[in-house]
């Protein structure tokens, strides 16, 4: 049963435009919310989180959105990049302490130039 | 640099044939996790150790064991592979408070012949 969905497993982006990567979750009990982004042949890497008690993160070209009564998260990347270009995972984690994330399958993005 | 780094990064075994899979990192983290990664899936926790507690998922077959010796060192033994372990197994170590992204080893790809 897959608690974080990401539907859209590649999305293409001219360089210089907007990047919209988009997750979805089921289970309303998650309450903080991250983005890896993955090159090949390298572990995910962290990118950018945001708590439940927001709805915005903003990170120099990335901001993380959260709206919680949807349960949907969307990552924004302006101006996307070449080097952008990788998949992207959206995790989400329960609680306190150490944190169990549950991953979606990842979107890959391509920046073309 | 600290880093978590797995060895080897590719590992092939026999049908039923243990194999170790090893992980290591300098970032002085107290919490270690291994995920198994199949072709375009999400990444799957297998089990974490919290210091030297260890924590299993529920669904994690038997056939995974893990041991930590010291804070440094995580191992992942698969007792008897089978064609369905076949898969990307990534570490990951966290400093465990919440809200902490995990940092992700390049993964170790195991085939099984």
């Amino acid at each position: 049963d897959q608690q974080v969905k990401q539907n859209s497993p590649s999305l293409s982006v001219q360089e210089g435009r907007i990047s919209i990567l988009n997750c979805d979750y089921t289970n309303s009990m998650f309450d903080y919310f991250l983005w890896y982004k993955k090159y090949p042949a390298e572990g995910p890497t962290f990118l950018i989180s945001i708590s439940s008690i927001k709805d915005k993160n903003e990170d120099g070209r990335f901001t993380v959105f959260l709206n919680k009564s949807a349960k949907h998260l969307s990552l924004h990347i302006v101006p996307s990049q070449p080097g952008d270009s990788a998949v992207y995972f959206c995790a989400a984690s329960v609680g306190t302490g150490a944190n169990n994330l549950f991953f979606g399958t990842g979107t890959r993005l391509t920046v073309i130039p | 640099d600290a880093m978590v780094i797995q060895n080897p990064r590719y590992q092939v075994t026999q049908f039923g044939k243990p194999v170790t899979l090893s992980c290591s990192q300098t970032l002085n983290h107290n919490v270690m996790y291994w995920y198994q990664q199949k072709s375009s899936q999400a990444p799957k926790l297998l089990f974490h150790y919290y210091d030297k507690d260890f924590n299993n998922e529920a669904d994690t077959p038997d056939n995974f064991q893990s041991r930590r010796p010291n804070t440094s060192f995580c191992f992942l033994d698969i007792r008897s592979p089978g064609l369905g372990d076949a898969a990307m197994y990534l570490c990951a170590t966290s400093r465990g408070t919440f809200g902490n992204e995990q940092f992700f080893g390049p993964g170790t790809r195991l085939t099984v012949l």
